[in-house]
């Protein structure tokens, strides 16, 4: 069965510190892969997407994910995080095994202080 | 709309009453998706439909939920004789079709059974 496991549930970085968020899924086909974020007290939203191409994607507010098809990851990096970065976010993999569905991940809680 | 619609926003219940959450996604939406939050559970699927039909009810916990598309858009999702355990924000998403197009999240329905 596919799977997405997110190894860092509750990060804490001071304001301007780099993040680098881990995600690993467990499918063998073809893959669509998806960082959602839930900023306090709103709906998730979509941070990036990769369906083909370039591995190296850039999503919305600096964010950028790299997906390794030998290491079936797709971590989701920030140079630099600023406080309203605070947020839970969640990796996804689009699964085309059967029907249709996203499957995604525990999440990760990101605090950074100010 | 604008935007996925989910009604009520918040449900408080009583053990052994049945419930129903609604589901508005945005218009043109094909597949449209059910997923339950837990603290620390991340997101569980619970059903995708496509158009009317539901290809994969699979995540559907018990008999005691259901769920149905009406004219290829509203959902409702029914969860009969609740228990504490059903206690969740229940989310929804719609995407424009089944082949991964971004999926676009509700702000879902906080359910609290006492």
């Amino acid at each position: 069965a596919q799977s997405v496991s997110q190894h860092n549930h509750h990060v804490i970085l001071s304001e301007a510190a780099s993040l680098e968020l881990g995600c690993n899924y467990s499918y063998g086909g073809t893959v669509n892969l998806f960082w959602y974020v839930q900023y306090p007290g709103q709906h998730l939203q979509l941070l990036l997407k990769y369906f083909s191409g370039d591995p190296l994607v850039k999503g919305i507010k600096g964010f950028e994910a790299e997906f390794i098809k030998s290491k079936f990851s797709f971590n989701l990096r920030k140079p630099s995080v600023q406080w309203s970065d605070t947020a839970e976010y969640f990796c996804a993999v689009g699964s085309t095994s059967g029907t249709y569905k996203y499957i995604f991940g525990t999440g990760t809680r990101l605090k950074v202080l100010a | 709309g604008a935007g996925v619609s989910q009604s009520p926003s918040n449900k408080v219940t009583e053990k052994g009453k049945d419930v129903e959450l609604r589901c508005d996604p945005i218009s043109g939406h094909t597949a449209l998706y059910w997923y339950r939050q837990s603290l620390g559970q991340g997101l569980e699927f619970l059903i995708y439909f496509q158009g009317n039909s539901a290809p994969d009810k699979s995540g559907l916990p018990s008999d005691r939920f259901s769920a149905e598309r009406t004219g290829g858009s509203v959902s409702t999702l029914t969860i009969q004789r609740t228990q504490q355990e059903d206690s969740a924000v229940y989310l929804c998403a719609s995407s424009r079709d089944r082949g991964f197009a971004e999926a676009f999240f509700g702000q879902g329905t906080r359910l609290t059974v006492v």
